[in-house]
């Protein structure tokens, strides 16, 4: 079982250039979730898909943008990276929108930003 | 505002010690309740959740956690302690009646097992 695959595993990227996280889940779920993770700050939520064709913004979302391909596949994208954006992210996934469901995490995708 | 506090950054514990980490939410009505763990270069693994009903519940690999209302707590505990248990900890809440949102967070507690 794959559940949930983020591509991809490490990134380095100049500041100004762009780029998409990938993450899809072979789990039949219907919501989607992008944290990313900085030390000593836990996990922050940037954007979740509560179910296909619709997205919402988390706590930190300035600088990013998503898009819900469709049921299996949630992107990231960061338009004009900046040094500040250097972290770990995690996309996570879980049945639906009842928070008595646990979220399924995928590996992660370390990004630096120079 | 919901939220979830973490108070020990880092804990060591010596192999086959007990273990208690300590999580304390913040919320009007009891949320859902959930342990993670984290290892190393990897996702967040769930070890347990609460719902409702017994108050202790048990999990994966040993561990076990205890809710109690009136201290709006949720602590994880082990018995005794294994090198492989080395990682990072996450306490999250769901509100219930707000379906539709994503967990809340504690910001994290790293376990150091010494030998």
């Amino acid at each position: 079982n794959a559940g949930v695959t983020q591509t991809p595993k490490f990134q380095v990227l100049k500041t100004g250039q762009s780029m998409t996280l990938q993450c899809a889940q072979d789990m039949n779920h219907n919501s989607m979730y992008w944290y990313r993770q900085d030390p000593g700050m836990g996990l922050r939520l940037i954007y979740y898909s509560a179910s296909e064709g619709t997205t919402d913004k988390g706590e930190v979302p300035n600088g990013y943008n998503v898009s819900r391909l469709n049921k299996r596949e949630f992107s990231l994208r960061l338009e004009s990276a900046a040094p500040s954006q250097t972290s770990v992210y995690f996309c996570a996934s879980r049945p639906g929108t009842g928070n008595n469901q646990p979220q399924h995490f995928g590996d992660g995708t370390r990004l630096s930003i120079l | 505002a919901q939220s979830v506090t973490q108070p020990d950054i880092h804990i060591t514990v010596s192999e086959g010690a007990s273990l208690e980490l300590r999580c304390n939410y913040s919320y009007g009505a009891t949320p859902y309740l959930f342990w993670y763990v984290q290892s190393p270069g990897q996702g967040l693994q769930l070890l347990l959740k609460y719902f409702s009903g017994d108050t202790l519940v048990q999990g994966i690999k040993g561990f076990e956690a205890e809710f109690k209302r009136s201290q709006s707590s949720f602590n994880l505990r082990k018995p005794s302690v294994h090198w492989s248990d080395a990682a990072e900890y996450f306490c999250a809440v769901g509100p219930y009646n707000q379906a539709g949102t994503a967990l809340i967070f504690g910001k994290g507690t790293t376990l150091s097992v010494s030998s």
